[in-house]
């Protein structure tokens, strides 16, 4: 059975400062996804990884894909208070997303 | 363009009635997947329609929950005898193409269902 695990579940984080969220996932996938979703509303997503080694980035976010070792990491940089939302990543096609890491960014 | 629409947004039902919960997906998306999200399960995969193909069931929770899907479009998402551990907001997603590497989920803004 495929399991995906985030961690932390809780961040609380300073503005301008740097953090990295991890996503470990149980068994082989050839994708994973990173999704955003705010309070009350629904998901947007953010980044597809397709390739172990694949990097992408946007804005203050980049994510990146080992999928030899089953780990995704999504990289904060110098982060806003805009960017405080709930985190998921997400293995397969069949979405096994993991337990969602709530981002609060204080000014 | 549209996203993907659902209604209602909200559904209050008493146990053991039946609900129908609608879902449009994008124009053009010929995948269209249902989850769940709910405090204690987090985010589940409940089904999965793929053009005209048999759909995949296999994560429904029980029997009293069902979909269908007409035209290759709109979807209905069908719970029979409501309990309250139903008690979610149920996802509905689409995407262009299953399995190929544009097939990134349009999520739509959900149904929040409070069974009482």
């Amino acid at each position: 059975e495929l399991k995906v695990e985030q961690n932390p579940l809780f961040l609380s984080m300073q503005e301008g400062k740097n953090y990295t969220i991890y996503c470990n996932y149980s068994t082989t996938s050839d994708r994973l996804y990173w999704y955003r979703q705010d309070p009350g509303k629904s998901l947007e997503s953010l980044f597809v990884l397709l390739s172990n080694g694949a990097v992408k980035q946007e804005g203050r976010l980049m994510a990146s894909l080992d999928t030899k070792a089953r780990l995704s990491t999504l990289h904060i940089t110098a982060a806003v208070h805009d960017l405080s939302a709930t985190y998921f990543c997400a293995v397969a096609q069949k979405l096994v997303f993991g337990q969602g890491t709530r981002l609060t960014i204080n000014p | 363009g549209a996203g993907v629409s659902q209604s209602p947004s909200n559904k209050v039902t008493e146990k053991g009635k039946d609900v129908e919960l609608r879902c449009d997906p994008i124009s053009g998306h010929t995948a269209l997947y249902w989850y769940r999200q709910s405090l204690g399960q987090g985010l589940e995969f409940l089904i999965y329609f793929q053009g005209n193909s048999a759909p995949d069931k296999s994560g429904l929770p029980s029997d009293r929950f069902s979909a269908e899907r007409t035209g290759g479009s709109v979807s209905t998402l069908t719970i029979q005898r409501t309990q309250q551990e139903d008690s979610a907001v149920y996802l509905c997603a689409s995407s262009r193409l299953a399995g190929g590497f544009t097939d990134t989920q349009y999520f739509g803004p959900g149904t929040r269902l409070t069974v009482l």
